[in-house]
């Protein structure tokens, strides 16, 4: 069955990066495409990004654009996001979700179990 | 980026039915059948249950339901149950610069 696997919280100095890693397994990795979620504490689901599975296309909100950097290791079958120049509005909880939009499909229909990033001097 | 519109929490007793209401735009839940449904209990990874507005993925209880008119998605739940407690997100595709677009998140209490 599909799983993804995230990498464990982490505890970020402000104007530090932090990078996620969601590891996929029971599909074909490169048949799909991710899209990373965040959640500040007590406020909504916010989409961050998407990179393709196909072609390894990223797009992003302007709110993390130039600092947000989406990558895939096709040979571990791991998703990555790097998220550069830290403020302490980025402490939040971090989902990869597995995204369909390259079939023309807008769903996320497994998720990972989340990364807790905290960012605190 | 402006997000979809869902109320704050919604209640109901065992057995009811209770709908949430997710309001876009014409450049979002209006203007395409992309409407996606997620319940999410705290700690847990959300889950899928209803994607492209009426769609069950497989092994979602068809006690959920979702439709959609003009620029509102909904979510009905029937036979509300104390599983049921959750928070609930809608999503929709957006031709905005961002390629998806989420609710704000509705709470659904059983009483």
């Amino acid at each position: 069955q599909v799983h993804l696997e995230q990498s464990g919280g982490e505890v970020v100095k402000p104007g530090a990066s932090v990078k996620v890693s969601c590891k996929a397994s029971g599909y074909t990795f490169t048949s799909y495409g991710f899209s990373w979620v965040r959640q500040v504490p007590g406020q909504g689901l916010e989409w961050m990004g998407w990179i393709s599975g196909y072609n390894g296309n990223t797009r992003s909100t302007q709110k993390v654009q130039g600092r947000l950097t989406m990558t895939t290791d096709t040979s571990t079958s791991t998703a990555y996001m790097e998220l550069r120049n830290l403020r302490s509005d980025d402490t939040a909880l971090y989902y990869c979700a597995r995204d369909n939009r390259d079939y023309g499909h807008y769903y996320f229909d497994y998720w990972g179990q989340g990364t807790l990033v905290t960012v605190s001097s | 980026q402006s997000g979809l519109t869902q109320p704050a929490s919604v209640s109901g007793s065992p057995g009811q039915s209770i709908t949430i209401s997710c309001t876009g735009t014409s450049s979002d839940v209006g203007g395409y059948k992309y409407v996606s449904w997620y319940q999410h209990h705290p700690g847990k990874a959300p889950k899928l249950m209803i994607y492209d507005v009426s769609n069950r993925p497989s092994g979602v209880s068809n006690r959920f339901s979702g439709s959609k008119s003009g620029n509102t998605a909904s979510l009905t739940i029937s036979g509300l149950q104390a599983e049921d407690e959750a928070d609930y997100y809608c999503s929709s595709y957006t031709t905005s610069s961002t390629l998806a677009v989420f609710g704000g998140g509705t709470k659904v209490t059983v009483l």
